[in-house]
């Protein structure tokens, strides 16, 4: 079966613009997470949602936001982009009830 | 806080050789690891996982041992392959949240 698609994979913006991630998890997966990876940072989680609804949030600020659509599917946006938002940026799927997360390939935004 | 740290950033081996990367958590009321494998240019990929209820759990050439006492994680690879050269990350989930906290990572060379 498919695996979690992230789309795009790369992408170039310019500081103070905003971009829109998107995430499709596996079939089934109705559990869908973020992540935030940096060379300084790591990996660090930013939110979960499962059924539309926001579960659980990580220590970004407000200029980081998400939804869930009622197809699972998910999309991340952060606004008025600053040079450190450069980073992976990972989705991960799960089953309900479920911690084994599957995790896409990412997308490789860099902010200039 | 909540923390988990691997103790090696990078861990070179002779092909052949058996692999232990360790890795050190905090937060006491974790329930649940996971080891991830990340190549170059890919999402964490699963390796094995282990709830706490256990102290040990096999996979195929790997084996994850936990000690709850000194909060101690670590990952044995039997008799590493080329194709194991990538970087290992821990990961903890804390009971009842749906959130992954990640180690550092292990970058793991495998010399011929």
């Amino acid at each position: 079966k498919a695996g979690v698609t992230q789309t795009p994979r790369y992408l170039i913006k310019t500081r103070g613009q905003q971009v829109t991630l998107s995430c499709s998890p596996i079939s089934g997966h109705r559990s869908v997470s973020w992540y935030q990876q940096t060379p300084g940072q790591g990996l660090q989680f930013l939110f979960e949602y499962f059924s539309e609804t926001q579960r659980n949030k990580g220590n970004f600020p407000g200029r980081f936001s998400g939804r869930q659509f009622s197809n699972s599917r998910s999309e991340m946006n952060v606004s008025t982009l600053e040079l450190g938002d450069s980073a992976l940026y990972l989705c991960a799927s799960s089953l309900p009830g479920s911690y084994g997360y599957t995790f896409g390939s990412g997308t490789r935004l860099t902010v200039v | 806080g909540e923390s988990v740290g691997l103790h090696l950033p990078t861990l070179s081996v002779q092909e052949g050789d058996n692999s232990i990367i360790n890795c050190a958590y905090s937060n006491s009321a974790s329930d649940y690891f996971i080891w991830y494998k990340q190549e170059s240019g890919k999402g964490p990929q699963f390796i094995i996982d282990i709830r706490s209820n256990m102290d040990k759990r096999q996979g195929q050439r790997v084996t994850v041992l936990l000690n709850k006492t000194v909060k101690h994680l670590s990952l044995q690879i039997a008799a590493t392959q080329p194709g194991d050269s990538a970087v290992y990350f821990c990961a903890e989930n804390e009971q009842g949240a749906q959130k992954l906290v990640f180690g550092q990572g292990t970058r793991l060379t495998i010399n011929p």
